[in-house]
């Protein structure tokens, strides 16, 4: 595998369901991120880590719960979701040692909740 | 805080066309400024980038220069493909935060065979 990897690639769920949503980078990077992609809505930032520790929330609610125990691997972990958070949801990755700071994108996951 | 400013679309143009979208931005310091690419069903890929002012980035006929006294970094394509088809969104990174790219909202760009 090279890259950035999410699973699964689908998800359909119900609203009193728990699953967790896999991102893997193959890349040797230190920071971690977790976006939601809804439609006609701008990218939202949802979890950075940065060498294994959070360093950003942005208001997430509290169903939504990231995971990072190593630097290659994130999880979202999903509980009692709602309609309204059907959406794309995007890992990245970067190195942020390096200037640039360019991301690394996964294909994503596509997440409906019935 | 850093924001990015880019032009609603879509943006329908005929293959051969001439492409610019527009991309303005607001930041402290020196950002380094990005153009990213989401075809449909996939994820972000970076297109191009610039680190510092009158940089210019390009790849596969897409440019965008870094213009300071401006705040742009509007993107340009001589010569539009189909398969150039895509979302694009333009970013900078956070003032201080290497951790953190600020995304606008996106332009979808269709392209008629």
């Amino acid at each position: 595998e090279t890259g950035v990897t999410q699973t699964p690639r689908h998800l359909v769920m119900g609203m009193t369901n728990k699953k967790s949503l896999k991102c893997e980078q193959h890349l040797g990077h230190n920071a971690m991120y977790w976006y939601k992609q809804s439609a006609k809505k701008p990218l939202e930032l949802m979890f950075v880590y940065n060498f294994k520790e959070q360093t950003e929330n942005n208001s997430v609610p509290s169903r939504f719960s990231p995971e990072c125990p190593n630097s290659s691997h994130l999880f979202l972990h999903l509980h009692t979701l709602q309609p309204e958070d059907s959406a794309l949801y995007l890992c990245a990755s970067s190195q942020v040692d390096l200037g640039g700071n360019e991301q690394f994108f996964g294909p994503g996951t596509r997440l409906t909740v019935l | 805080g850093n924001s990015v400013t880019q032009m609603e679309g879509p943006v329908t143009l005929s293959e051969e066309a001439f492409l610019t979208i527009n991309c303005t931005y607001t930041a402290t310091g020196y950002p380094s400024l990005f153009w990213y690419v989401q075809y449909p069903g996939e994820g972000l890929q970076l297109l191009l980038k610039a680190t510092k002012a009158d940089d210019k980035g390009s790849n596969k006929g897409f440019e965008a220069t870094y213009r300071k006294e401006t705040t742009s970094f509007h993107l340009e394509k001589g010569s539009v493909q189909v398969s150039d088809s895509a979302v694009y969104f333009c970013a900078l990174s956070e003032t201080n935060r290497d951790d953190k790219i600020i995304f606008g909202k996106g332009t979808r760009l269709h392209i008629l065979p």
